[in-house]
């Protein structure tokens, strides 16, 4: 299984610019997280997918950010415009069900200027 | 809501040794997860160890184990024979076992484990 991929694994842009990251979780799983990790805040959730659609999306910082899950195997964290201040790792996670462990991406570090 | 304390910063120990990474946590439910995750520098978030709140028996992977305190609601780690690579961020996180209320894990702050030769 090649597990849970992310990509890019690097983005440097520009404030003001969108940024799309995208995961493809684990196949067969029906969970999909976006995770975010800063030296400040830690990790947090951002959003969360069951099927493919959104079930809590509490901790999306604010309406710059959107996510989407168009199919099982697909998701995009969309930054539109992007702050420096959204400058750190975003993680993509998937499980097979609710209460079963998540698996994490490499992540995405995102640099804006 | 759910919080996880990891007091301890920073950790080092001589490869070979044994080292315990603590953890404690606060909660109101009695169903739960807990996980410890390990982050070495290439960032990758690697399941290390999970524990069911409901098994009274303390998990173990290989050279890793748990000491699961439920009623002190307490949740180290424990490596043993520690390796080189086993130098990384270990993070302990929390998750509500109740479907739909919660699947977010909750995570602490991290340790950091340094291996010396």
């Amino acid at each position: 299984d090649a597990g849970v991929i992310q990509s890019p694994r690097h983005e440097v842009t520009e404030m003001g610019q969108e940024v799309t990251l995208r995961c493809k979780p684990i196949s067969g799983h029906d969970y999909l997280f976006w995770y975010r990790q800063t030296m400040m805040r830690g990790l947090e959730l951002l959003i969360y997918f069951n099927n493919n659609v959104p079930i809590d999306d509490s901790g999306m910082p604010e309406d710059r950010f959107s996510a989407k899950m168009p199919n099982a195997s697909f998701s995009t964290l969309k930054i539109q415009p992007s702050e420096p201040r959204d400058s750190a790792v975003y993680f993509c996670a998937s499980s097979l069900r609710d209460e079963d462990t998540q698996y994490f991406g490499p992540g995405t570090r995102l640099t804006v200027l | 809501a759910q919080t996880v304390t990891q007091s301890q910063p920073e950790m080092s120990v001589q490869e070979a040794e044994t080292v315990t990474l603590s953890c404690t946590y606060d909660t109101s439910e009695s169903d739960y997860y807990l996980f410890w995750y390990k982050q070495p520098p290439s960032r990758q978030m690697i399941l290390v160890i999970r524990q069911e709140a409901y098994k009274q028996q303390n998990a173990t992977e290989n050279r890793f184990s748990v000491n699961f305190q439920k009623a002190a609601k307490s949740f180290s780690l424990k490596i043993s024979d520690s390796q080189l690579g086993d130098a990384a961020m270990y993070f302990c996180a929390y998750r509500s076992a109740y479907t739909g209320t919660a699947s977010k894990l909750t995570f602490g702050t991290g340790t950091r484990l340094q291996v010396t030769l």
